[in-house]
């Protein structure tokens, strides 16, 4: 049972334009949903985080969209630039209790920015 | 603050051997996480530690095993090693468990 989505592999879009990167989950008691970018040969670095009480969260360039009834969340980049090519992990977590420490991953999507 | 580090970076072992990787948290963590990852596949959850203690574990079979040390430092043992385990294990540290977490840049793992 997986419990996180990402349905699109790979995105590709043009340099300015908007990135919109999808996720679905199916356990509606997860607290935190967080966003990953990872580069080759690196570890993933955090990007942004929401708490699943809030509906929308932005960070610059960055903007997380929290649908709890649709249990879905998106990540917006704009405008996309070619240093944003990269794989975006989703990510779920709890904030306490026996779930504390596991982070449920999304299998990413490999976003293409082209110049 | 110094990052995760994790060593070694790079690890070629054959079936039936095992292995054991090291990850070092970022300073005043006391939550470690693992995870592996295979190519094409998200990052699948193996086990946490905090303080001293294991708090959650993922579905690996027992040949993973791991602990962790009063000074936060982890480490993870894979016994009787298996082609399938050729994957990119990465740590992970945070304060408490919960929210962000910070990942180390993993060690590749190629069993053969």
């Amino acid at each position: 049972d997986q419990q996180v989505k990402q349905n699109s592999p790979s995105l590709s879009v043009q340099e300015g334009r908007i990135s919109i990167l999808n996720c679905d989950y199916t356990n509606s008691m997860f607290d935190y949903f967080l966003w990953y970018k990872k580069y080759p040969a690196e570890g993933p670095t955090f990007l942004i985080s929401i708490s699943s009480i809030k509906d929308k969260n932005e960070d610059g360039r960055f903007t997380v969209f929290l649908n709890k009834s649709a249990k879905h969340l998106s990540l917006h980049i704009v405008p996309s630039q070619p240093g944003d090519s990269a794989v975006y992990f989703c990510a779920a977590s709890f904030a306490g209790g026996t779930n504390a420490g596991k982070s449920t991953f999304g299998d990413g999507t490999t976003l293409t920015v082209k110049p | 603050k110094a990052g995760v580090t994790q060593t070694p970076r790079y690890l070629i072992k054959t079936r039936g051997q095992q292995v054991t990787l090291s990850c070092s948290p970022i300073s005043g963590h006391r939550s470690v996480s693992w995870y592996q990852q295979t190519p094409g596949q998200g990052l699948q959850f193996l086990f946490e530690y905090f303080s001293e203690t294991q708090r959650n574990k993922g579905n690996f079979p027992g040949r993973f095993s791991g602990r962790q040390f009063s000074n936060s430092r982890s480490e993870m043992n894979v016994s009787t090693l298996e082609l399938g385990d050729s994957a990119l294990y990465l740590c992970a540290s945070s304060l408490q468990g919960q929210g962000e977490q910070f990942f180390g840049p993993g060690t590749r793992l190629t069993v053969l």
